[in-house]
Parts: C-alpha cells; sequence; structure tokens
C-alpha cells in the first residue's frame, strides 16, 4: 500500500504557465481533497470530491481547477499561475464519507514555486 | 463558523506531560475533534479523534468536557520526536457544504 502519491515533488513555473498536480491513492476512499500550506500557516483547503465524480469549493478555489478522474485520481491544476501561488499542497484522502468524523490521509506534498 | 484557537507555541522537556488546549466555542452538534501531527515536510498525520468524555490510544489522549467549547489534546512521556505542529479541527458549513478547517496549529519543542 502506497498510500497517498503525489506527483511532481518539487516544480519551479514562471508568471502564467500552467499545470497540473497529480494525486492518487491506492486505499479505496470515496473522498479526496487538495490544500495549500503557506510557510509558518496551517492548511487550507481548496477543493474536495467527496465522491468520484463529483467536486466542491474550499477556502480558496480562485485560481484553480480540479478533476477526479476516478476513484483513485484527483488532479488540481493551475492554468495561470501567479506568485500568490508558490505554497506546499497536499492531497488527501478519506473513507467514510461522513466528514464529521473523517480521518484523512495525506500525500507527501508537493514544493511549488511560481517566479 | 466553527474556528478553533490554539497556543501557537509550547516548550516541553523529554519525559513530561504535554496538554494542548484548543477552544471550538461555535463547535456544531454533529462534529467530531480531531487532531493531527505534522512533522516539517511531511504532511500531516492523524493522532485522535473523539466526540465528548475522553478518548485514549497508543500515542495520545483527548479530554472533551460535557460543553464540548473546548478539548485537550494529552501527550504522556514526550521524547524529542514528538517536535512538531499539532492541529485541532472540527467542522465548518461554506456554501451548504461542510468543510474540515484547518488553524495555524500548535508548534511544540520538545528539549533534551
Amino acid at each position: 500500500n502506497a498510500g497517498v502519491t503525489q506527483t511532481p515533488k518539487f516544480q519551479v513555473l514562471k508568471t502564467g504557465q500552467s499545470m497540473t498536480l497529480q494525486c492518487a491513492q491506492d486505499m479505496n476512499h470515496n473522498s479526496m481533497y487538495w490544500y495549500r500550506q503557506d510557510p509558518g500557516m496551517g492548511l487550507r483547503l481548496i477543493y474536495y470530491s467527496a465522491s468520484e465524480g463529483t467536486t466542491d469549493k474550499g477556502e480558496v478555489p480562485n485560481g484553480y481547477n480540479v478533476s477526479r478522474l476516478n476513484k483513485r485520481e484527483f488532479s488540481l491544476r493551475l492554468e495561470s499561475a501567479a506568485p500568490s501561488q508558490t505554497s506546499v499542497y497536499f492531497c488527501a484522502s478519506s473513507d467514510e464519507g461522513h466528514p464529521e468524523a473523517d480521518t484523512q490521509y495525506f500525500g507527501p506534498g508537493t514544493r511549488l514555486t511560481v517566479l | 463558523l466553527a474556528k478553533t484557537t490554539q497556543p501557537i507555541s509550547m516548550d516541553s522537556y523529554e519525559g513530561q506531560e504535554v496538554n494542548i488546549t484548543c477552544s471550538h466555542n461555535n463547535i456544531a452538534t454533529n462534529d467530531y475533534i480531531t487532531w493531527y501531527q505534522q512533522f516539517p515536510s511531511q504532511g500531516p498525520r492523524f493522532i485522535i479523534q473523539g466526540y465528548k468524555t475522553k478518548v485514549t490510544n497508543e500515542v495520545a489522549s483527548l479530554f472533551i468536557p460535557a460543553d464540548r467549547k473546548s478539548s485537550t489534546l494529552s501527550l504522556p512521556r514526550v521524547s524529542l520526536s514528538d517536535t512538531a505542529v499539532y492541529y485541532c479541527l472540527v467542522g465548518d458549513t461554506m456554501d451548504s457544504s461542510y468543510k474540515l478547517i484547518f488553524g495555524s496549529g500548535t508548534r511544540l519543542l520538545v528539549r533534551p
């Protein structure tokens, strides 16, 4: 069991470039999440997907799009990167489908720098 | 809006018991209280979760008073490897959807 995997681990972009962050989980979980974490701060939810085929906005969705490709995979796309999107991005998954009592499992993160 | 308030940082010494308190005055009836641990350059890791009274597992205890407006994470006999950021989470409702919200967390430093 690899758990939650993310690619790439590191990325440097120029302002205006686009890219897609990939996330996959092998735990057969229903829900998946994308967070960003700025230096010295807590995590902020960007988007989440409660089940295959559904997505919903979190605290900070502007500038991002997501795709729940299948039950295993949940990608995050930056269409036109901005320096304010420099951050560490974490993907997570959870099983119960009841967010009040969810236990989330996190990936190792993607460190993104936008110049 | 269910938000949490935690101390920004705490210091302790190896072998001591550490108690981190989280305030969540607006917790909803259905909310569970969940604590995560995060080491530098890693994703957060689940520690413990509870709804009321006391919960204990192999790494920590969680104390929740009857009014559920606060909770205390207790780490018995900490070691240097417990140096990390600890997050207390409850839920929040935005646009009719339910989300878990991470606050800024408590940075625990364990000294030799």
